[in-house]
């Protein structure tokens, strides 16, 4: 248990609305990453910090922005929230200490656009 | 890019059954990571390894870096095991999925 937690848990929004996914680890990680998951593909990488202030996009970054200004949290917001960006989101952890990394996920948000 | 290739995509079993689940990548990487997501959706590490071989219970995993692929072994296949398992090559800091593979042990 690397200690994340995500919240909410479930979200039912409508299309046009901002909305903000909060993940949170008590182990002070320096990596976190925010992935969507759905039917027929892998997880994939929306967006992942490397430290406070700093984050880079991934490959789904396009309607989705990131801030983290403090180790323990890094948020995920949908500026206007559209049909396509239902899915589940998970927040996951890399441990750097030791080679290679190894990576722990949260509990996952669902989130409906509707 | 790093495709990564995972077969079977879909894998039915008896309880007690031997099986195997294949993960194939494109690119060099550091390490290999499996994962298991329960149908309640959690996802949970179940090894990292850069070389050779890992067991864990019933669980083992290789890998052959110069060949670019992996394998997830479990032996005496419980109904429990029911679940999606998940490769992620690692290169970096950055992690590439598969699509999984959802497996189904029957009693």
């Amino acid at each position: 248990d690397a200690g994340i937690t995500q919240s909410p848990r479930h979200k039912v929004t409508e299309t046009g609305t901002p909305v903000t996914l909060r993940c949170h680890q008590t182990e002070n990680h320096r990596y976190m990453y925010w992935y969507r998951q759905d039917p027929g593909h892998g997880l994939r990488l929306i967006h992942y910090s490397y430290g406070v202030k700093d984050t880079d996009k991934g490959e789904v970054s396009d309607g989705y922005s990131v801030s983290r200004s403090k180790t323990e949290d890094f948020l995920l917001t949908l500026e206007s929230a559209t049909s396509s960006q239902t899915s589940v989101y998970f927040c996951a952890i890399s441990t750097t200490s030791g080679t290679p990394y190894e990576q722990y996920f949260g509990p996952g948000t669902r989130l409906t656009v509707t | 890019k790093n495709e990564v290739e995972q077969s079977p995509q879909n894998l039915t079993a008896q309880e007690g059954e031997f099986i195997t689940i294949n993960c194939s990548y494109s690119v060099g990487i550091s390490a290999l990571h499996w994962l298991q997501q329960h149908p309640g959706g959690g996802i949970v590490s179940l090894f990292m390894l850069s070389s050779g071989k890992k067991k864990h219970g019933r669980l083992i995993a290789t890998i052959n870096i110069q060949e670019k692929h992996s394998s997830l072994h479990i032996t005496a296949s419980h109904p429990r095991d029911s679940a999606v398992y998940i490769c992620a090559p690692v290169v970096g800091n950055q992690f590439y999925f598969g699509t999984g593979t959802s497996l189904t042990v029957i009693p």
